[in-house]
Order: structure tokens, then sequence, then C-alpha cells
């Protein structure tokens, strides 16, 4: 099993710029969320879905936009990156919303 | 409004003693807790959990803690080794629907960077 597997690993963009995230389980979890990690912020959720065509906001949505056509497949779009995007971003699943996440190793993202 | 914070940024302790890392959240629909450890350049990976119903939960080396009535829950390593050197993040969720739920919604705090001293 590869778990949780986030594509890219890095990105640079320029403001104004569009961009998928890519993020598959092959875990057949139904939960999965998306995270941005800062330095001094922890881990704020972005948006998150408990199962296919079910998806709803978490701490930090404006600017992003999910959505979930399949269990496996979660992907994040930015459709217009500010500066303020920069960060590294994780995606989670689980069987269940109450079971421990797992995650992938991230995707570091650079908006300059 | 941050909901689960961990006050401490940084805890260094020396090997073979016993690492306390702490956790505080306002919200009290949560009553769901988990504890991650993040090493650099990975994702976060779970480490142990508590639900509301109890007040301890342990697992080997890890006990969790969990303190109610004063919001409070505490992480105990013992004892600390090395590899325990990495980021720690407690988390919480609400399984109560409510108006602004916190359903289906995990919480983290902003984290605590254990180092373990030889």
């Amino acid at each position: 099993n590869a778990g949780v597997t986030q594509t890219p690993k890095f990105q640079v963009l320029k403001t104004g710029q569009s961009m998928t995230l890519q993020c598959a389980q092959d875990m057949n979890h139904e939960y999965m969320s998306w995270y941005r990690q800062d330095p001094g912020m922890g881990l704020r959720l972005i948006h998150y879905s408990v199962g296919a065509g079910i998806t709803d906001q978490g701490e930090v949505p404006n600017g992003y936009n999910v959505s979930r056509s399949t269990t496996e497949d979660f992907p994040l779009r930015l459709l217009s990156a500010a500066p303020s995007q920069t960060s590294v971003y994780f995606c989670a699943s689980s069987s269940d919303w109450r079971t421990p996440l797992h995650f992938g190793n991230g995707t570091r993202l650079t908006v300059t | 409004d941050q909901q689960v914070k961990q006050n401490s940024p940084s805890l260094s302790v020396q090997e073979g003693r016993i690492s306390i890392l702490n956790c505080d959240y306002t919200n009290s629909m949560f009553d769901y807790f988990l504890w991650y450890k993040k090493y650099p350049a990975e994702g976060p990976t779970f480490l142990i959990s508590i639900s509301s119903i109890k007040d301890k939960n342990e697992d080997g080396r890890f006990t969790v803690f969990l303190n109610k009535s004063a919001k409070h829950l505490s992480l105990h390593i013992v004892p600390s080794q090395p590899g325990d050197s990495a980021v720690y993040f407690c988390a919480a969720s609400a399984s109560v629907i409510t108006g602004s739920s916190n359903t289906g919604k995990l919480i983290f705090g902003q984290g605590t960077t254990l180092q373990v001293k030889p």
C-alpha cells in the first residue's frame, strides 16, 4: 500500500497563477482532508470530505476549491495564487472522521 | 480564535528523563483528542488518542492525560529517547452536531518541538 500520495513535492508559482495539488489514497478511506502548515500556526484545516461527492469548509477555506468525484482522489485547487498561500500543504485520510488520520508527505508551495 | 493551543513552542529534555507536552482547548464540545508526531520533511503520524470518557490512556512509553474541567491534556513520554525528537501536535474534534459544528473537523494546535539530548 502506498498510503496517501501527494504530488508534486515542491512547486513555485507566480502570483495569479492557478494550480492543482493532487492527493490520492489507496486505503479505501471515506474521510479526506487538506491542511496547511505555517510557522507558529500549526496545522490548519482547509477543506474536508466525508465521502465521494461531499465536501465542506474547514478553518481557512478562502482561496481554495476542492471536489471529491472518487473515493481515492481529493485534489486541492488554487484558482489565483497569492503570496499568503506560501505554505506546506498536507493531505490526510481516514476510514471515518473519528479515526486517526494518515498523512501524505506534503507539498511545499512557494508563491512569488 | 485558536481553539486548541500549545503554549510551549519548544521543550528540551535529557535522554532517559520524562517529557511533558501540554495542550489546552477552549471548545467544550471537543470530546476526542489525539497526539501526532512529525519529523522534518514528513507528514504527521498518529501517536495516541483519548476519548472524553477517560482521563488517561497509555501506550508503551506514551501516556495522555485529560483534565476536562481544566480543558487541558498532556502527553508524557517516559523515558525520553533521542529518536523522540520531533514536533508534537495535539488535535481535537467534536462528535455533537451543533449550529456552528466542529463535527468532521480535526483541529490542531500550533505544535511543540521536542529535543531529547543524549
